[in-house]
């Protein structure tokens, strides 16, 4: 089994760029999807990526994704952060049978 | 349009059974896999298992494997979680969710129930 681990918070200003990592303890993150989800308080979660890098249809395309292999960990980029980004961002991946999700990084935009 | 509804909040005393439940609707019932997904308020999502409403194949997450059993109903179009002697510790918010393939991300969430567990 293996654990994705995301930085506990971050903060940025509006207008801004940030990115929040997720990082696999073993295996190779290429090896297997990794999907974005966004959960703003007291709401149900959004997913905001999915396969790496792929945007479902509504999500403004501020959100990207990405795969690092040489550092086994994948990113979340928010470009031109707005006050509504502010929320939970966890990251989500698999292996044999087996569903993790990271720790959660919790955005604050000030 | 899909839909997850998912049954309304729950209180329990310590080991009570309790069901919850989630009713799909908007596409085809069959077609995708349902998972279970555990928030324990102030903290983190947790997969508990999943199940294809076709043939009840269902996998669970090692920490949820013999302390749940989830389940789906293809007549009704509505899947199932299932405890047969609450714990404290399984006060939380419950999340249903439709999977775009079986190690796909999730596509749709249900709104959640709220499990409160206490004597």
């Amino acid at each position: 089994n293996f654990m994705l681990t995301q930085p506990h918070s971050v903060s940025e200003s509006p207008g801004k760029t940030v990115t929040i990592s997720c990082t696999r303890s073993s295996g190779y993150i290429a090896s297997n999807y990794v999907h974005w989800y966004q959960q703003r308080p007291g709401s149900s979660p959004t997913t905001v990526i999915y396969e790496d890098n792929q945007r479902p249809s509504g999500v403004p395309d501020r959100f990207s994704g990405s795969i690092d292999s040489s550092s086994n960990s994948a990113s979340l980029t928010i470009s031109g952060l707005k006050t509504e980004d502010e929320a939970d961002y966890y990251c989500q991946s698999y292996d044999n049978y087996y569903r993790v999700f990271g720790g959660g990084t919790k955005l604050t935009v000030l | 349009e899909v839909q997850l509804v998912q049954s309304g909040p729950e209180v329990k005393k310590p080991g009570e059974s309790l069901t919850i439940s989630c009713k799909a609707s908007g596409y085809r019932f069959t077609s995708y896999w349902i998972g279970w997904v555990r928030q324990v308020p102030g903290q983190g999502l947790e997969w508990m298992g999943v199940i294809n409403p076709t043939d009840s194949d269902t996998r669970y997450s090692p920490s949820f494997q013999g302390q749940v059993t989830v389940s789906a109903d293809r007549s009704f179009s509505s899947a199932s979680l299932q405890w047969s002697s609450l714990k404290a510790s399984d006060t939380a918010m419950y999340y249903c969710a439709r999977l775009m393939y079986f190690y796909g991300s999730v596509d749709y969430w249900g709104q959640g129930t709220l499990v409160t567990v206490s004597s």
